[in-house]
């Protein structure tokens, strides 16, 4: 089966960083997604990492270690619009085994 | 470029009544996924099809059954509907098996009374 664990629930300031770690339990794993999604609306794309290492989107950016199974998505220069539910998805057996997803909350 | 579109948008049954669900993927893609989240159980993987054929299915009762035609839009029926089936139904679809362009569309909130 497949176990993907994340924080429940993490609050910073505006213009802060905040990281959010993903640790995942699975087998045939082909590569991770983040998703970010406000609510009472649908998953949009953040990062999908395939290879070990860093990838930068501009304020947000993923890591990956697949020898840990291990990764986080860290979201910098904080906006209150970034206030939602962050979902880390291991892709296997052509589907997403998402965690139960992280809820960031921005203060001002 | 068309994202994924999911019809109806929002829906309202009674128990025991069937319902089908649409989804057309994005033009090009060939594969499409449909999940249930739930407040619950968060996002669960229901189906996947490719090029008409149902790859992967996961863990739930026989009443869930979807298809894909060969303009790869897709369809997901639950029969018998029970209050538990109270959800939002997203569906995503990929080009192809390799993840990257994996893109969900804004789902079917079903509400069973």
């Amino acid at each position: 089966g497949q176990n993907i664990d994340q924080p429940t629930e993490m609050t910073a300031t505006e213009g802060a960083i905040v990281q959010i770690n993903c640790t995942y339990q699975t087998s045939g794993f082909n590569g991770l997604f983040w998703y970010q999604q406000h609510a009472g609306e649908a998953p949009t794309f953040l990062s999908y990492n395939v290879l070990d290492g860093l990838e930068e989107k501009g304020r947000f950016s993923s890591f990956l270690s697949r020898s840990k199974g291990y990764s986080y998505l860290l979201l910098k220069e904080l906006q209150m619009k970034d206030s939602a539910s962050y979902l880390c998805a291991a892709s296997n057996d052509y589907k997403l085994s998402f965690g139960a997803g992280t809820t960031v909350t921005v203060r001002a | 470029k068309a994202g994924v579109t999911q019809t109806p948008r929002y829906l309202i049954k009674t128990r025991g009544q069937q319902v089908t669900l649409s989804c057309s993927p994005i033009s090009g893609h060939r594969s499409v996924s449909w999940y249930q989240q739930t407040p619950g159980q968060g996002l669960q993987f229901l189906f996947e099809y490719f090029s008409e054929t149902q790859r992967n299915k996961g863990n739930f009762p026989g009443r869930f059954s979807g298809r894909q035609f060969s303009n790869s839009r897709s369809e997901m029926n639950v029969s018998t509907l029970e209050l538990g089936d109270s959800a939002l139904y997203l569906c995503a679809s990929s080009p192809d098996t390799s993840g990257y362009g994996y893109t969900f569309g804004s789902g079917t909130r079903l509400t069973v009374v």
